[in-house]
């Protein structure tokens, strides 16, 4: 059964970058069939997709967010990150990474993780 | 990019069908029939419900099923039940930049 599972700092200061990871098991990040995304939600609102990464390293960026938005993947250690630069208050919200199929539709997700940031 | 356009609530009661409408534009909704649908209990990640506009994934009870017209997908939910009682959100793939939208969400209530 696929599982992903993301990590990092639940706390991160004004301005500064958040930087996630996001590690697969029970499957192969190197499959073709896949993209491989990062989704948030802030507290009691709805769903923003963040970007999508290719196991190739081809990325898919929200035009909203492109500016401040990194994706990187690590095919050794099944792991792909995220990094937000410049955050602010309002990327406070619940951080999930998701395995993306037939029309980057997201299908296996991965249980959240809260990023507050603070000033 | 826009969201995609939910009501913000339904409501139905147990045994009853409801209908949840998700409209978006010609550049996503209206061109593929790529729509899916997620279940979100408080507290947990989203569960896919419908993929590719009407496939529901091995697991997902066939009273949640998927359909649309032209800019307009659908997500109907029949023989209503308690457990049903979820935010919906609907995500279409879009043509520009290989991206994807997300609907604002729709919380349904069993009464």
């Amino acid at each position: 059964q696929l599982q992903l599972q993301e990590s990092g700092p639940g706390l991160v200061k004004s301005s500064e970058t958040l930087s996630l990871t996001c590690t697969v098991s029970g499957g192969s990040i190197s499959s073709s069939t896949y993209y491989w995304g990062w989704i948030r939600q802030p507290p009691g609102k709805g769903l923003e997709w963040i970007g999508s990464i290719y196991y190739s390293g081809n990325t898919y960026y929200n035009p909203s967010l492109k500016s401040r938005v990194t994706m990187s993947v690590d095919t050794s250690k099944n792991q792909f990150s995220l990094k937000l630069s410049s955050v602010t208050a309002a990327d406070t919200a619940v951080y999930h990474c998701a395995r993306q199929g037939p029309g980057k539709a997201p299908d296996y997700w991965g249980q959240g993780t809260l990023v507050t940031v603070s000033s | 990019q826009s969201a995609l356009t939910q009501p913000a609530s339904v409501s139905g009661s147990p045994g009853q069908s409801i209908t949840i409408s998700c409209t978006g534009t010609s550049s996503d909704v209206g061109i593929y029939d790529l729509v899916s649908w997620y279940q979100q209990l408080p507290g947990k990640a989203p569960k896919l419900m419908i993929y590719e506009g009407s496939k529901r994934p091995s697991g997902v009870s066939n009273r949640f099923s998927g359909s649309k017209s032209g800019n307009t997908a659908s997500l109907t939910i029949s023989g209503l039940q308690a457990e049903d009682e979820a935010d919906y959100y609907c995500c279409s793939y879009a043509s520009s930049s290989s991206y994807v939208v997300f609907g604002g969400g729709t919380k349904l209530t069993v009464l």
